[in-house]
């Protein structure tokens, strides 16, 4: 499988911005995906990157860069509702599944 | 919005009870997988099918099987329920990014 990294947990102030970093180790590498998940709730998608560069989307950003085998998610304008845990994704090349990180708990305070 | 469904939401089994957990979706996707999630635990993938008549075990290992005769419909089995298989399993579905099904939480007594 693909070895991938992320910070366990992170605790930000509600309007801050929060950085969540993941590595991965895969051969055939072809894309990677970030997704939200509440407490008790089934993951929702939020962003994919398949080429190197940022991806915007409101609030949320998505930078990539395949060299190092890097990705992170940019939480801006924090909003208690984005407490929640996030969970990096990788795809390789001729699959279709994909291999989760364990999640980052973000807590996000008043 | 994705239209995966999940049935039941909630279970709660006596030991040795055989079940099926239903998923169907109507977005006429090839590919459904099978998650089994812990509570703040990391997500794990027991089965997927990229067809109909086509099903494969995914990286955790399972006693569950399941099933794909249609396109929209992935259930999965337990033939005889454990403690053990105490869980949240989640269904999802994709022709790109996958989405998710509510889940079903199972608990076995």
């Amino acid at each position: 499988g693909q070895n991938i990294d992320q910070p366990t947990e992170m605790t930000a102030t509600e309007g801050a911005i929060v950085q969540i970093n993941c590595t991965y180790q895969t051969s055939g590498f072809n894309g990677l995906f970030w997704y939200q998940q509440h407490a008790g709730e089934a993951p929702t998608f939020l962003s994919y990157n398949v080429l190197d560069g940022l991806e915007e989307k409101g609030r949320f950003s998505s930078f990539l860069s395949r060299s190092k085998g890097y990705s992170y998610l940019l939480l801006k304008e924090l909003q208690m509702k984005d407490s929640a845990s996030y969970l990096c994704a990788v795809r390789v090349v001729n699959d279709y599944k994909l291999s989760f990180g364990a999640g980052t708990t973000v807590t996000v305070r008043a | 919005e994705a239209d995966i469904y999940q049935t039941p939401r909630y279970l709660v089994i006596g030991t040795g009870k055989k079940i099926t957990l239903e998923c169907s979706q109507t977005m006429g996707h090839d590919k459904m997988y099978w998650y089994q999630q812990d509570p703040g635990m990391e997500l794990h993938l027991i089965h997927y099918s990229y067809g109909v008549n086509s099903t494969e075990k995914g990286d955790l290992s399972s006693e569950s099987t399941v099933s794909r005769i249609r396109t929209e419909h992935f259930p999965l089995t337990l033939e005889s329920a454990r403690p053990s298989h105490t869980s949240q399993y989640l269904c999802a579905s994709s022709s790109h990014e996958q989405y998710f099904g509510p889940g079903t939480r199972l608990t076995v007594t």
